[in-house]
């Protein structure tokens, strides 16, 4: 079944910085492909999700890729604030079906 | 605003009791999830639902049950709890099986001494 692996387990960086988070994934039929983030004492809350072809998602502050070739995830800050620290998951999900696959999570801590 | 909530927040039981963590959600899911949080392990899933009054065996079912008693509820139940099973505990449901967007509770955390 489908794996994913995500690094790195810790990155630290300061204000201002830009941050890679990276996840490889097995499964070249995956087809749905998010990143959630996860504040302390709370759930997970959708960042982003990007679907099918190779494509460039922005949001406020980041950017996602997909690398559908490599079979290749990553969410990249451009200029980390302190309050992007919290830990970040990506997930994967084929065609069809009911799973949802995770990567082990990245904590992400920017300091002024 | 999707809503997925759990009870309790947080909980402390003992070796070999029982142990129901309850989640309800608002969403009109039909799937619902549970899944455990260990630190390293990112998040496993341990028992699905798709529709009422039917369960599903995930990745790691091994000393829980599940409970769908309506399309709402969704329980996660250890009859003898042990200490390996001292985690944080999400629910999730998802809007259409076919994307995969969850949507998460805030979580229970579940320490077993």
């Amino acid at each position: 079944g489908e794996q994913v692996e995500q690094r790195p387990p810790h990155l630290s960086v300061r204000e201002g910085d830009s941050a890679v988070i990276i996840c490889t994934y097995t499964d070249p039929n995956s087809y749905y492909f998010f990143w959630y983030k996860q504040e302390p004492g709370a759930g997970l809350q959708l960042l982003m999700k990007v679907f099918s072809s190779t494509e460039i998602n922005e949001g406020q502050g980041f950017t996602v890729l997909l690398n559908k070739k490599d079979k290749q995830l990553s969410l990249n800050l451009t200029a980390a604030h302190p309050g992007d620290s919290a830990v970040y998951f990506c997930a994967v999900k084929g065609t069809g079906g009911y799973k949802v696959v995770f990567g082990s999570g990245t904590r992400l801590l920017v300091s002024p | 605003e999707a809503a997925v909530t759990q009870s309790p927040r947080s909980k402390v039981a003992v070796t070999g009791g029982k142990v129901t963590l309850s989640c309800h959600q608002t969403n009109n899911h039909d799937y619902m999830y549970w899944y455990r949080q260990d630190t390293g392990h990112g998040l496993r899933l341990i028992h699905y639902s798709y529709v009422a009054d039917s369960t599903e065996k995930g990745d790691i079912p091994d000393g829980y049950k599940a409970s769908r008693p309506s399309q709402e509820n969704f329980s996660l139940i250890l009859e003898l709890a042990s200490l390996s099973q001292t985690a944080v505990y999400f629910c999730a449901s998802i809007d259409r099986a076919d994307t995969g967007q969850l949507y998460f509770g805030e979580g229970s955390k579940l320490t077993v001494l």
